[in-house]
């Protein structure tokens, strides 16, 4: 079955860009029935959004973050990433890879969703 | 910052029924499907609910979700000890994101 893994740096300076990247195994992410997405949770709050990626390379964001993030995708890994730029303490957080299924592109339906990795922001 | 506005709680006892709601407006919920996570603790959020009333396979016939215009909401009936955990309701915006409900979290007496 399909699988999503995080993984990244557990540790970023504040103004520093976060890196992250989600490696899918038991699946192509070049299937044109997903979309890969990005959500986030800070400790003891709600979820939050980022942002997802066709494998086309069209990406939708969250309005909110829209400035400062980056969702790419590397077919031939069978991986797509995060870049969040000018992090502050405000972006520590659990993130999250997870696939959400088409709809038409309209979709919250994220029916896939990988452990999750600890990101602080700390000088 | 949520757009979905959920309880902060709810709570039930065993073979109990919770029901919890997700208000939004005519550019999320109003106008696109409606989807229910379950968040058991320390663990990924898991897709309960899709397309305002829909359950993924394996999900118990225990849960139920419903939608009437602005507002949804997701019913656990015959409530379990296993039930326990955060809720969250989301929902397509029309300003090309998925809005998040602000987490419901159900406590079994």
């Amino acid at each position: 079955q399909v699988q999503l893994q995080e993984s990244g740096p557990g540790l970023v300076k504040p103004s520093q860009t976060l890196s992250l990247t989600c490696t899918v195994s038991g699946g192509s992410i070049s299937s044109g029935s997903y979309y890969w997405t990005w959500i986030r949770q800070p400790a003891g709050k709600g979820l939050e959004w980022i942002g997802r990626i066709y494998p086309s390379g069209s990406t939708d964001y969250n309005p909110s973050l829209k400035s400062r993030v980056t969702i790419s995708v590397d077919t031939s890994k069978n991986q797509f990433s995060l870049k969040l730029s000018s992090v502050t303490a405000a972006d520590t957080a659990v993130y999250y890879c997870a696939r959400s299924l088409h709809y038409g592109g309209r979709s919250g339906a994220l029916d896939i969703w990988g452990q999750g990795t600890m990101v602080t922001v700390s000088s | 910052q949520s757009v979905l506005t959920q309880p902060p709680s709810a709570s039930g006892t065993p073979g109990q029924r919770v029901t919890i709601s997700c208000s939004g407006s005519s550019s999320n919920i109003g106008s696109n499907y409606v989807y229910w996570y379950q968040q058991l603790p320390g663990t990924a959020p898991k897709l309960l609910i899709h397309r305002n009333n829909q359950r993924p396979s394996g999900v118990p016939d225990r849960f139920s979700g419903s939608k009437s215009g602005t507002s949804a909401s997701l019913a656990i009936s015959g409530l379990r000890s296993e039930d326990e955990a955060d809720y969250y309701c989301a929902a397509w915006d029309d300003s090309l994101s998925v809005s998040f409900g602000t987490g419901t979290k159900v406590t079994v007496l």
